[in-house]
């Protein structure tokens, strides 16, 4: 079952960008990059995906890498409700497989 | 006005009980999920119905049972509750793109967290 990896944590100061990485090498060509992003206590939402290009919405940022082994999601500037798991995630046929997840806090 | 709605949030239950988990959804979504998360909070997928059809089936236990009476709704009933079966439950819905599943986006409810004591 291919997974997804990610550093289990990472830290940001509000206001500042964060750039969170996920590696997926073993990507089949038509598994679509998805980003999700899980506050305590609630269920994942959804942030951005991305095939092959990268990818900019009103939350976020998705730059994947040429060979598509691995992909960045950017956080342009993060507050204080960033703070959560984000899960990378590859969307294969409508079944998502979620890695570890980073938990990302953000200092005031 | 909840997208996707889980009953109920909390359930707490002695081993050997059956229970059942109920998922709703307003969306108008065709393709509904669900998903259990472990003590480590690692997501894995169960089941997935498109338009009452069932798609995906992962390896899980046959005592899990889900039933789609329409688009709106995925339950989950679960015989002979054990103590690995204690985790947060999720249901999600989505709308099948055009290009395929692939690319949907998934839309998830708060999650039952179910104690089997």
């Amino acid at each position: 079952d291919a997974k997804t990896t990610q550093p289990n944590s990472m830290e940001s100061n509000e206001e500042e960008p964060v750039h969170l990485p996920c590696n997926h090498s073993t990507i089949s060509g038509t598994d679509y990059i998805h980003w999700y992003r899980q506050l305590p206590s609630q269920g994942p939402e959804y942030v951005i995906h991305g095939l092959t290009s990268n990818v900019n919405n009103r939350m976020a940022s998705l730059a994947i890498a040429e060979d598509r082994k691995s992909s960045t999601l950017i956080l342009h500037r993060a507050t204080l409700r960033d703070a959560a798991v984000y899960y990378c995630t590859r969307a294969s046929y409508g079944k998502l497989t979620f890695g570890q997840g980073t938990i990302l806090t953000v200092h005031p | 006005d909840t997208a996707v709605s889980q009953t109920p949030k909390y359930l707490v239950t002695q081993m050997g009980n059956d229970k059942s988990i109920k998922c709703e959804q307003n969306l108008g979504h065709d393709t509904m999920y669900w998903y259990k998360q472990d003590s480590k909070k690692f997501l894995k997928i169960m089941f997935s119905y498109n338009n009452k059809e069932l798609i995906i089936n992962e390896t899980v236990p046959n005592r899990f049972s889900p039933k789609s009476p329409d688009k709106a709704h995925l339950n989950l009933h679960i015989n002979s509750l054990e103590l690995g079966d204690s985790a947060v439950y999720f249901c999600a819905s989505s709308q099948v793109a055009s290009g395929g599943l692939a690319k949907n986006i998934q839309y998830f409810g708060a999650g039952t967290r179910l104690s089997v004591l």
